[in-house]
Formats: C-alpha cells, structure tokens, sequence
C-alpha cells in the first residue's frame, strides 16, 4: 500500500507570494493533518480534516488555510509569505481518531 | 505553553545496550501517546503507541512505559542499534481529535 504522498517535495518562493502545497492520504484513510517543523518552534499543529470538513485547527494565522476533497486528498494554502514561513511542512494520515498518523516526507518551503 | 516535553536533547548509547527516552507532559485529559521517529528532512516514522489505560505496551525491541500518576512516559530501546539514531519525538492526543501535541525531541546517537 503507498504511503503518504506530498508534492512538491521542495520550493523557493519570495515574500508575499501565495503557496500551495498538496498531501495524498494512504488509501482509506479518511483523516489528514498538517503539521509546520521549524528549528524554533519544532512540530507545530496546524490543522486536521475529516470528510472534507476541518475538525481542529492551530494557532497559526488566517494567512494559513487548507481543505480536503471528497477523494480525501488535501491541500493547504499560505497567502502572503513571510521570511518566518520557511519550514518543513508535513501531513499526516490516518483511519481516524484514536489511530496512529501515518507522515509523508514532507514540502520544503524557503522563503527569500 | 509546552504540553508535552522532552527535557534531553540529546542521548548516546553503545550499540547493544538499552536506550532509554523520556517524555513528561501536563495535560492530564490526554488519551493515548506516540513515539515516533525521524530523519532530517523526512516525516516522522511510527514506532509505538500507548493507551492512557495501559502501562506499558512492547513491539519488538520497543517498550513504552507510562506512569500516569507522574505524567511521563518514557522508551525503551533494546538492544540499541546503529540504525535507531535518529531524532525521537513522543506525542499526546484525545481520542475526539487526531491533533497530535509533540515534543521538541531527543536526538539519539548510537554508537559502536
């Protein structure tokens, strides 16, 4: 079965450009979180769907958004970019809650 | 204000010998704990998970201990391999959210 699947795996982009970034969940699994790992802050929550709807959400800016399709893929968007927006961005799958997430490599993002 | 705390940043351990990694956390309604593993620039890899009504729970050379009274949980990794070094990171979640608090993590170093 394949795992988590995150495209693109690396980019640059320029302060106040947008950004997205897309997570294909393990087949099945219903549930995808996003995830921020920077040096400082370490792995930060960002938010978590379900069927399409966003069931929790981090302590991140209104700059920082997502959604999910009916196929369970997910993207997340960043409108305005900031220097401090260079992190790696993960997401997480997984059946439900209750059950352990399953992470994908993870989209690089530099912002210059 | 950090829920969930790895207060090691670093541990090195013989190859052979057991790796023992710490994790306290406050929050007293959270309902089961992960441990996860990670390379840089990779996402975290699942090793073991822990239901708050356990105690202890062991997969192979993996063992997790829980002290719900005292509000740590810690690893066990015996015998220690060269291939476990490795950034680890434990995480607390309820069950009504697949929101996973992290710790800041213990970078592991096995050594032959």
């Amino acid at each position: 079965k394949a795992g988590v699947t995150q495209t693109p795996r690396y980019l640059i982009k320029t302060r106040g450009q947008q950004v997205t970034l897309s997570c294909s969940p393990i087949s099945g699994h219903r549930s995808v979180s996003w995830y921020q790992q920077t040096p400082g802050q370490g792995l930060q929550f960002l938010f978590e769907y379900f069927s399409e709807t966003q069931r929790n959400k981090g302590n991140f800016p209104g700059r920082f958004s997502g959604r999910q399709f009916s196929n369970s893929r997910s993207e997340m968007n960043v409108s305005t970019l900031e220097l401090g927006d260079s992190a790696l961005y993960l997401c997480a799958s997984s059946l439900g809650t209750g059950n352990e997430q399953f992470f994908g490599p993870g989209t690089r993002l530099t912002v210059l | 204000d950090q829920q969930v705390k790895q207060n090691s940043p670093s541990l090195s351990v013989q190859e052979g010998r057991i790796s023992i990694l710490n994790c306290d956390y406050t929050n007293s309604m959270f309902d089961y704990f992960l441990w996860y593993k990670k390379y840089p620039a990779e996402g975290p890899t699942f090793l073991i998970s822990i239901s708050s009504i356990k105690d202890k729970n062991e997969d192979g050379r993996f063992t997790v201990f829980l002290n719900k009274s005292a509000k740590h949980l810690s690893l066990h990794i015996v015998p220690s391999q060269p291939g476990d070094s490795a950034v680890y990171f434990c995480a607390a979640a309820s069950y009504n959210t697949d929101k996973l608090i992290f710790g800041t993590g213990t970078r592991l170093q096995v050594f032959p």
